[in-house]
């Protein structure tokens, strides 16, 4: 099993140029999920989707950032503009959730990231 | 969620058991204990998790206090390849926050 798909693994862009993302999950997973990791934190999420539906976007910076998930597989996301603090680690992952319930185990598989640095 | 609380750094020799702490006094009856790790430059990786009782896997132990307001994560045997940012978590539901974690470091 190849895991949880991540590309580019890095990605040189100046600011204001578009970026995209692109994330391939588990075949079967349900649940997708995009987290940005600055230097030196944990990863925080940016948004979830059960199956091709945005169900947690609360963190996701909607003036410049996008994101989808069509046919609820791949995912992409998207910066335009960058600007220089989008600098960091974008990761994807993904899990095998129930639907519609919130309570008992939940285990993320991650991605090995995209580090996007914007000069 | 309940907040973790974890030490931001710790050493320990090869070949030992590591024994990492994590207090999450205000968990809830419902949530449970996650661990995972993160190597440098690879995306977390998924370790152990728990509810209330002691769980063990391949890669590690989890022990969790009877009143769950606290849990040790053990590596038996570290090897220099188990370096990296280890994180508790303590969530229900489907999304996982991560705090800053505790960076352990095995020397030879």
């Amino acid at each position: 099993e190849a895991g949880v798909v991540q590309s580019p693994r890095y990605k040189i862009i100046e600011k204001k140029q578009p970026v995209a993302f692109w994330c391939n999950p588990i075949s079967g997973h349900n649940t997708l999920y995009w987290y940005l990791q600055n230097l030196g934190q944990g990863p925080e999420l940016l948004i979830r989707y059960e199956n091709e539906e945005a169900v947690d976007d609360s963190q996701l910076p909607k003036d410049r950032f996008s994101a989808e998930r069509l046919k609820g597989v791949d995912s992409t996301l998207k910066i335009q503009p960058a600007e220089l603090g989008d600098s960091a680690v974008y990761l994807c992952a993904s899990s095998l959730a129930v639907m519609g319930h919130s309570s008992g185990a939940n285990v993320l598989t991650f991605g090995a990231g995209s580090r996007l640095t914007v000069l | 969620d309940a907040k973790t609380t974890q030490p931001p750094s710790m050493d320990c020799a090869e070949g030992r058991a590591a024994n990492l702490p994590c207090n999450h006094s205000t968990i809830s009856g419902n949530e449970y204990v996650y661990w995972y790790r993160q190597i440098h430059s690879q995306g977390p990786q998924y370790i152990i998790h728990g509810l209330k009782n002691n769980e063990t896997n391949e890669m590690a132990s989890l022990i969790i206090t009877e009143d769950r307001k606290s849990s040790t994560l053990i590596l038996p045997h570290a090897t220099l390849r188990d370096t990296a940012v280890y994180y508790c978590i303590v969530r229900l539901g489907l999304e996982l926050s991560f705090g800053a974690g505790t960076t352990v470091t095995v020397r030879a």
